[in-house]
């Protein structure tokens, strides 16, 4: 199985910072990559897709880079709703695989 | 509006079964892959199953296949997961989730994730 990995695990931010989170691939994925958003007791939300393609009412604040084995979620101006549990996904082969979650939270 | 609603989660004994359900409104099942995607406490997302957007494939995580089984019901715009021999470790949130457009490459489909539901809970002990 491919194996992601996100880093880093958790991070503090304040409202207004730009954030960049990266996931890295045990192989080449191409741009086989997705990212995800999770509050709790909500249901998951896709944000990017095909590395860098933004999902259909995603704030442009939100993009993501990379290729191949080597990728990054950005925020470029953190907003309050932002600060939620991100994940990166590879669907390049059977078993689909996330990364390990990196949680955003408040200075 | 798209939707998914799961249900059947619940508590349940080691070794024991149970059948979760996924009502989906808002679009036509039958035209989309389907995927079951679960979350344990404290711990991150794991995928667990794939069925095709007709059915004729399907796909499991390592930690549950030959226990757990993915089906659809196109008719009733339905999908399930049948999880028989369960162990402790399967206690978490569980989400279906519906397949963005089908990827080809080789032989295989492949869909990210481009709806989700809120998840039902099974509490194994």
């Amino acid at each position: 199985a491919i194996r992601m990995t996100q880093s880093p695990s958790s991070l503090s931010a304040s409202t207004g910072d730009r954030v960049t989170i990266t996931c890295r691939a045990s192989q080449n994925i191409s741009s086989y990559l997705a990212w995800y958003q999770l509050k709790a007791g909500e249901a998951p939300n896709l944000l990017i897709y095909s590395t860098s393609t933004l999902q259909s009412g995603v704030p442009s604040r939100f993009s993501g880079g990379g290729s191949g084995t080597d990728f990054t979620l950005t925020v470029s101006c953190l907003q309050s709703e932002d600060f939620a549990t991100y994940y990166c996904q590879q669907y390049y082969s059977y078993p689909l695989t996330f990364g390990g979650g990196t949680k955003v939270e408040i200075k | 509006q798209v939707q998914l609603v799961e249900s059947g989660g619940g508590g349940v004994q080691p070794g024991r079964s149970l059948r979760l359900s996924c009502a989906a409104s808002g679009f036509t099942l039958n035209s989309y892959g389907m995927h079951w995607v679960r979350q344990a406490p404290g711990k991150g997302l794991e995928w667990v199953a794939v069925v095709s957007f007709d059915g004729s494939n399907k796909y499991y995580g390592d930690s549950v296949k030959g226990r757990f089984t993915i089906s659809r019901d196109d008719s009733k715009n339905m999908l399930y997961l049948q999880l028989n021999s369960l162990r402790d470790e399967d206690t978490g949130v569980y989400y279906c989730a519906r397949g963005g457009p089908k990827i080809l490459r080789g032989t295989y489909y492949y869909y990210y994730m481009d709806v989700w539901g809120k998840g039902t809970t099974v509490t194994v002990s």
